[in-house]
């Protein structure tokens, strides 16, 4: 069964600390893996996205890692601030094809205090 | 350039009724999905839709339909509507299928009473 298992399921860290939120999946076949936020009461905002072949892709702060053989992927948040109080949620897809799907993670809820 | 519009961005309909949604994409972008998200269930994929064909289904009930128009504006309905369908309704528009980055309209929270 294709699922989306992300940990922890929340997380509460302080201003400045560094944080690294996890996703396993067990989608079969892969297409590619992306990391959304997203903020309370809006939609979510694309972060990255990685295919089979990349390792690692920053955006900022924010740096994804993909392991393709364990089939686990992290969120390395480095000096946190406020604003990065939000959900996390990991995404896979299978194949692309015109039957592709994605499946969601549940997310990490993430509170950075001051 | 705009993001992407949803409207209405707040209804409330009774067990039974039908509604509509309205998702308008970014300019330029082709592709549409839909994604229903609840506390319960986290999100959940709908539909796709890419030059007015639907491309791809999540597993909901026949309940829930859409439809992409030629300018690529997407609408979504669900008729008889269930205590169960309360929940926020995402668009999400990109360039194409499969491309790196998609865009979230700000929802449509409906609340079925």
């Amino acid at each position: 069964k294709n699922q989306v298992e992300q940990s922890p399921q929340s997380l509460i860290i302080l201003e400045g600390k560094n944080c690294t939120l996890q996703c396993n999946y067990t989608v079969s076949p892969f297409s590619n893996l992306r990391w959304y936020k997203q903020d309370t009461g809006r939609g979510p905002v694309s972060l990255t996205i990685m295919t089979f072949s990349e390792n690692t892709k920053s955006n900022g702060r924010y740096t994804a890692t993909l392991d393709a053989d364990t089939k686990q992927s992290s969120l390395h948040i480095t000096a946190s601030q406020l604003s990065d109080s939000a959900s996390y949620i990991c995404v896979v897809s299978d194949r692309g094809s015109t039957l592709g799907r994605l499946y969601f993670g549940r997310g990490t809820q993430l509170t950075v205090w001051p | 350039k705009a993001g992407v519009t949803q409207t209405p961005r707040y209804l409330i309909k009774t067990r039974g009724q039908q509604v509509t949604l309205s998702c308008s994409p970014i300019s330029g972008h082709r592709s549409v999905s839909w994604y229903q998200q609840t506390p319960g269930q986290g999100l959940q994929f709908l539909f796709e839709y890419f030059s007015e064909t639907q491309r791809n289904k999540g597993n909901f009930p026949g309940r829930f339909s859409g439809r992409q128009f030629s300018n690529s504006r997407s609408e979504m309905n669900v008729s008889t509507l269930e205590l169960g369908d309360s929940a926020l309704y995402l668009c999400a528009s990109s360039l194409a299928p499969e491309s790196e980055t998609q865009y979230f309209g700000p929802g449509t929270r409906l609340l079925v009473l």
